[in-house]
C-alpha cells in the first residue's frame, strides 16, 4: 500500500543549529513533492516544491533535497530560529497533473532558544 | 495576496442534521479541495475538483457531498452528521497555470454532538 512516513516524534534542536526533517515514502511515483509549514489553529502554508527530476532545492534557510531512488526527502532549515517553531508537512503529488497530493502527519519542529 | 476563507471558524452541530461548510477564494483558481485533519492521521482529503460543476472522490467521501456552481466557490455538505465527522476542516486551492502549491484557508473546526 502506498505511504508516507515523517517523523511522528518532536524534534527539538538548539537555536542556530539546523534542523533535518525526513519524509520517506513507498510504492509513489510522485512527479513532485512539496514541504508545508502549519501553526497551530491555522491552515498549512506552502513553502517549497521539488520536481522528481531535481536534486535539490533552496529558499533562503531552507534547503529541500529529493532522492526518488531512495524515496526521501529531506529538508532543512538552517541557523534555525523560535520562530521557526511548527510543524511541517511534506506532500506527494500522485495525480498525473490534478495537483492531488497526499500528505504526511507532520513533523513537530521546536527550536529552543 | 491569495485569500482563502472558510464560513466559520467554529461549528457545533448535532447528530443528523445537514451542515453546510463554504469556501471562497478570490484568485481565479481553476482546482479546489476539501481536507479534514485529524490527530495522528494527517490531512486527508475528501474531495476536489478541478473546474465548475466537476469533481473528483479524494480518499474519504464516504458521509460527504461537494458542490462548485461557481469557480471561487466550493461547498461541502454533510448529509447527516455523525459523531465522527468531529474534525478540523480545510479548504484550499490551486492553479494550473502556476507552482502547485496549494492555499489553505483557515480552517472550520466541526463538533458533532
Amino acid at each position: 500500500s502506498q505511504k508516507i512516513e515523517q517523523n511522528s516524534e518532536a524534534l527539538n534542536i538548539q537555536e542556530g543549529k539546523t534542523a533535518t526533517l525526513t519524509c520517506n515514502y513507498t510504492n509513489y511515483s510522485p512527479a513532485y513533492l512539496q514541504w508545508y509549514r502549519q501553526d497551530p489553529g491555522r491552515g498549512p502554508v506552502f513553502l517549497l516544491l521539488i520536481r522528481e527530476n531535481e536534486k535539490e532545492k533552496r529558499k533562503e534557510r531552507l534547503k529541500v533535497t529529493f532522492d526518488t531512488t531512495l524515496k526521501q526527502s529531506l529538508f532543512h532549515i538552517t541557523a534555525s530560529q523560535p520562530a521557526d517553531s511548527a510543524t511541517y508537512l511534506c506532500a506527494l503529488d500522485h495525480s498525473g497533473g490534478y495537483q492531488k497530493v497526499t500528505f504526511g502527519t507532520g513533523t513537530k519542529l521546536q527550536v529552543i532558544p | 495576496d491569495v485569500k482563502v476563507t472558510q464560513s466559520s471558524r467554529y461549528l457545533v452541530k448535532r447528530t443528523g442534521e445537514k451542515v453546510f461548510l463554504e469556501c471562497v477564494q478570490d484568485m481565479d483558481h481553476e482546482n479546489m479541495f476539501w481536507y479534514r485533519q485529524d490527530p495522528g492521521l494527517g490531512l486527508r482529503l475528501i474531495y476536489f475538483s478541478y473546474d465548475v460543476k466537476m469533481k473528483e472522490k479524494g480518499d474519504i467521501p464516504e458521509g460527504y457531498s461537494v458542490s462548485r456552481e461557481k469557480k471561487e466557490r466550493f461547498s461541502l455538505i454533510l448529509e447527516s452528521a455523525s459523531t465522527n465527522q468531529t474534525s478540523m476542516y480545510l479548504c484550499a486551492s490551486s492553479t494550473v497555470r502556476l507552482v502547485p502549491e496549494q492555499y489553505f484557508g483557515p480552517g472550520t473546526r466541526l463538533t458533532v454532538t
